[in-house]
């Protein structure tokens, strides 16, 4: 069946421009996860779904990010105002059920750029 | 808070050879360990896990990893490289308990392979 999907591979941007990044997960896992790869440092993470309970939102860098997940299926990133330390490779996984007993399968990431 | 940490940022090994990655850990008990590989332009794949039991954990593409609790350590090893293992390698540790779900990443082992 289909992996992960992420949109755009990749996404250019001007400092202060807002960006929205796209995670398709595969169908049927409740739980949802984003992370940021940024050059030279591990992944990090930024916030995780699982099904229709209240995110978990404690790895989010600033107020400029948030995410959402609509009808427990595709989520979107949004970052506002993005600044130039914002460039990484965001990073979406997806896992049938909640706690990392479930194996956390990952999209190709996308990767965004703040000049 | 926990840690992981990987040493060696950069590894070349000439095809054939054996092949030993490290990664060390710092958390409050026993976690749920991984090995992940990223191919350039790929998502994170899973090599392998280790949850409880045996501390020799084999996985895929004949990778094999040992937890070693009195060093935090859970290194990968393959006994022959393959041109095709020339990829980024992350170590990362879970928490051993059923509804949390942040995976703790290290900064990753970049693997060259000689011909």
């Amino acid at each position: 069946g289909a992996g992960v999907s992420q949109s755009p591979s990749n996404k250019v941007t001007e400092k202060g421009k807002d960006v929205e990044l796209r995670c398709d997960p595969i169908s049927g896992h409740t739980a949802l996860y984003w992370y940021r790869q940024s050059l030279g440092q591990g992944l990090e993470f930024l916030i995780y779904f699982q099904g229709n309970s209240a995110p978990d939102k404690s790895g989010l860098p600033s107020d400029r990010f948030s995410a959402e997940r609509t009808g427990g299926s595709v989520s979107t990133l949004t970052i506002q105002r993005t600044q130039q330390e914002d460039s990484a490779v965001y990073l979406c996984a997806s896992s049938p059920g909640r706690g990392v007993y479930n194996e956390q399968f990952f999209g190709p990431g996308t990767r965004l750029t703040v000049l | 808070a926990q840690s992981v940490t990987q040493p060696d940022i950069h590894i070349t090994v000439s095809e054939g050879a054996s092949l030993e990655l490290r990664c060390n850990y710092s958390y409050g008990a026993t976690p749920y360990l991984f090995w992940y590989v990223q191919s350039p332009g790929q998502g994170l794949q899973l090599l392998l896990k280790y949850f409880s039991g045996d501390t020799l954990v084999q996985g895929i593409k004949g990778f094999e990893a040992e937890f070693k609790r009195s060093q935090s350590s859970f290194n990968l090893r393959k006994p022959s490289v393959h041109w095709s293992d020339a990829a980024e390698y992350f170590c990362a540790v879970g928490p051993n308990t059923g509804t949390a779900s942040k995976l703790t990443f290290g900064t990753g082992t970049r693997l060259q392979v000689t011909l």
